[in-house]
């Protein structure tokens, strides 16, 4: 069954530090999603992507932030001067749309460390 | 005001039982609601998706959305040790739009 991938699985950084993170989408999908879940907390949508552009974004994804899908299957988070609070998982989602009503799928997520 | 409230449990039940998840939601928006399991250090993993209100039945999985009342459930039956996790509810607006998760509930079935 396809599913979204994400790399690495575990990322330390310094605090100050720039990040990115990777997903590969479903094949066939065509909106794309980042979340995070701070540790005992809940899952929290950050940035939702579609046609090469964001669509949504919540007040977590301030400047800092950025998206991109640089080229035909990857998707990418990248966290620029990380603090402490970034310590997090973050998921990237990807849901099919076109083809009518259709979830979102989630990969295992990258397990992001500040130091 | 939480959008999406789920009580976090933890939930135990034995082996063979019915576990009874729900949630309530706020925002009357809300067309499309999900049920994901989440096991340790994994990503959400898609069990249920409903639009509107109404029953949908998966093998021994049972989703109920009552849109009057704003309360999403989750029926297991048979329940088996593997069912451990935590059950996240999210709904949203729109098919391709943001999901408003609520914060899980930790379920144990113990053999």
């Amino acid at each position: 069954e396809p599913e979204v991938t994400q790399t690495p699985s575990h990322q330390v950084t310094q605090m100050g530090q720039e990040v990115i993170l990777r997903c590969v989408p479903i094949s066939n999908h065509l909106y794309f999603y980042w979340y995070r879940q701070i540790l005992g907390q809940k899952v929290e949508f950050l940035v939702s992507f579609y046609n090469n552009e964001i669509s949504e974004k919540s007040e977590i994804f301030d400047d800092q932030f950025s998206v991109e899908r640089p080229d035909g299957s990857n998707f990418t988070l990248k966290i620029r001067s990380t603090k402490l609070e970034d310590s997090a998982m973050y998921f990237c989602a990807s849901s099919e749309v076109e083809t009518g009503d259709q979830p979102q799928h989630f990969g295992d997520g990258t397990r992001l460390s500040i130091l | 005001q939480k959008e999406v409230e789920q009580d976090p449990g933890p939930l135990s039940v034995p082996e063979g039982a019915i576990v009874s998840l729900n949630c309530t939601y706020s925002n009357s928006a809300f067309q499309y609601f999900m049920w994901y399991r989440q096991y340790s250090r994994k990503g959400p993993e898609l069990l249920m998706y409903t639009y509107s209100s109404g029953n949908k039945e998966d093998g021994r999985f049972t989703a109920q959305v009552d849109k009057s009342s704003k309360y999403i459930s989750l029926f297991i039956r048979d329940s088996q040790p593997s069912d451990s996790a935590t059950y996240l509810c999210a709904s949203t607006t729109d098919s391709w739009g943001k999901l408003q998760f609520g914060a899980g509930t930790q379920v144990v079935v113990t053999p």
